[in-house]
């Protein structure tokens, strides 16, 4: 079963432009993840943010979580064409192993 | 090359015959996990392992599916008597006790 939902489901923007994704969950949560995908290819990890966390920076990216809501979002600034790609949220649902993953957000940078 | 390693990259096999895939996780990592991804939607997890031991597994694992981690290091995922349904990318992560999760490249299932 899908935790989390992406919102929106996919976005188009311009070069150069921000992007921003947000991810709802439904669980209480350790961790929340942050992944992108090229089309056909694995997942690359883009940050981990903890549950006392409410901020977190990494080159491009900012993340942001809100526990009492339940939600995070993820910024990518300046954004490239290399950008092009599937982001997915995934939390551990309460500390479990596993990652449970929403459906993604599919975000195009045109050039 | 330390990242998760998986093999084959891709497979097309027919329906009824039986496929293994085998994962490599980063070396000093503990945990390994086997996903699967349809189409168009996240990854599904199938089933996590501690070392050699396998702690959980996910129902949608039938039967037909067995994992192993037989000395805590590489993993194989066999599917038995293939169906059209199982036509997916399966995908295999690593971790330590930090909890990152690194995934593989995934291997591509097709069964015609």
């Amino acid at each position: 079963s899908q935790q989390g939902e992406e919102d929106p489901q996919a976005l188009s923007i311009q070069e150069g432009e921000n992007a921003t994704m947000n991810c709802s969950y439904k669980t209480s949560i350790n961790n929340l993840q942050w992944y992108r995908q090229n089309s056909g290819r694995g997942l690359v990890h883009l940050i981990l943010i903890r549950s006392n966390e409410r901020e977190k920076h990494s080159g491009r990216l900012r993340v942001t979580l809100d526990t009492s809501k339940k939600s995070s979002s993820l910024l990518i600034t300046a954004s490239r064409a290399a950008d092009t790609a599937s982001y997915f949220c995934a939390t551990d649902e309460g500390g479990a192993q596993k990652l449970v993953f929403g459906q993604g957000t599919r975000l195009t940078i045109n050039p | 090359d330390t990242g998760v390693s998986q093999d084959p990259r891709h497979k097309i096999t027919k329906r009824g015959q039986n496929v293994t895939f085998r994962c490599d996780p980063i070396s000093e990592h503990n945990r390994l996990y086997w996903y699967r991804q349809t189409l168009g939607q996240g990854p599904e997890f199938l089933t996590y392992f501690q070392n050699e031991a396998q702690l959980e597994k996910s129902r949608l694992l039938s039967d037909r599916f067995s994992a192993e981690r037989p000395k805590g290091s590489f993993s194989t995922l066999e599917i038995q008597r293939t169906e059209q349904g199982d036509s997916a990318m399966y995908l295999c992560a690593s971790s330590s006790d930090r909890g990152e999760k690194f995934f593989g490249p995934g291997t591509r299932l097709t069964v015609l």
